[in-house]
């Protein structure tokens, strides 16, 4: 299995509070990526990165900051959290930009 | 756009039985195909991939063949079991410089039972 870690796994916050989330690899992959999940959209890119702070917008970037001062930590913040910020939130790399390894997901609750 | 479309779920078998979920896509140019699996409680997993038209992806008993003239990249398994009950994801890969973005399905829930 891919290295890959995230933290915290599990979170719940109060509207309008900052959150940061983090991704670490050990695997040296040029690429990653912050997914969301929510039942019946799959998985939807919020922000990548193709290398350190090189950093674009997926489809759903809107209230999402990210970060990526290193090659093996990549943080996804939210600057003001919101109940539609509930989700399952994904990190993924990936070497040649082909497959991507996922990590276990973190499960943020916004009350 | 591009896009992915799936058969919803969920799908329930009995053990041994045989399985197709159905994957039907939208691209422009010739996209990479996926197939994801996510385990309760777990993130995905890569099960197979294909690259170009006609190419076969194979793991662990799954198939799916790239069908450009269909658009299709469909998964089968000729015989189930209990342990392959999971979410299972469509996706392609789309981007022009080749980062590897991906595009998923809705996903399709599978229940085998015993």
């Amino acid at each position: 299995d891919a290295g890959i870690t995230q933290s915290p796994r599990h979170k719940v916050t109060e509207t309008g509070t900052p959150v940061t989330l983090r991704c670490h690899q050990t695997e040296n992959h040029r690429y990653m990526y912050w997914y969301r999940q929510d039942p019946g959209h799959g998985l939807r890119l919020i922000h990548y990165s193709y290398g350190v702070k090189d950093t674009d917008k997926g489809e759903v970037s809107d209230g999402y900051s990210v970060s990526r001062s290193k090659t093996e930590d990549f943080l996804l913040t939210l600057e003001s959290a919101t109940s539609s910020q509930t989700s399952v939130y994904f990190c993924a790399i990936s070497e040649s930009g082909a497959a991507q390894y996922f990590g276990p997901g973190t499960r943020l609750t916004v009350t | 756009g591009n896009s992915v479309t799936q058969m919803e779920g969920p799908v329930t078998l009995s053990e041994e039985a045989f399985l197709t979920i159905n994957c039907t896509y939208t691209a422009t140019g010739y996209p990479s195909l996926f197939w994801y699996v996510q385990y309760p409680g777990e993130g995905l997993q890569l099960l197979l991939k294909a690259t170009k038209a006609d190419d076969k992806g194979s793991n662990k008993g799954f198939e799916a063949t790239y069908r450009k003239e269909t658009t299709s990249f469909h998964l089968e398994k000729g015989s189930v079991q209990v342990s392959d009950s999971a979410v299972y994801f469509c996706a392609l890969n789309h981007g022009s410089s080749n980062t590897g973005k991906l595009i998923f399905g809705q996903g399709t829930t599978l229940q085998v039972k015993p």
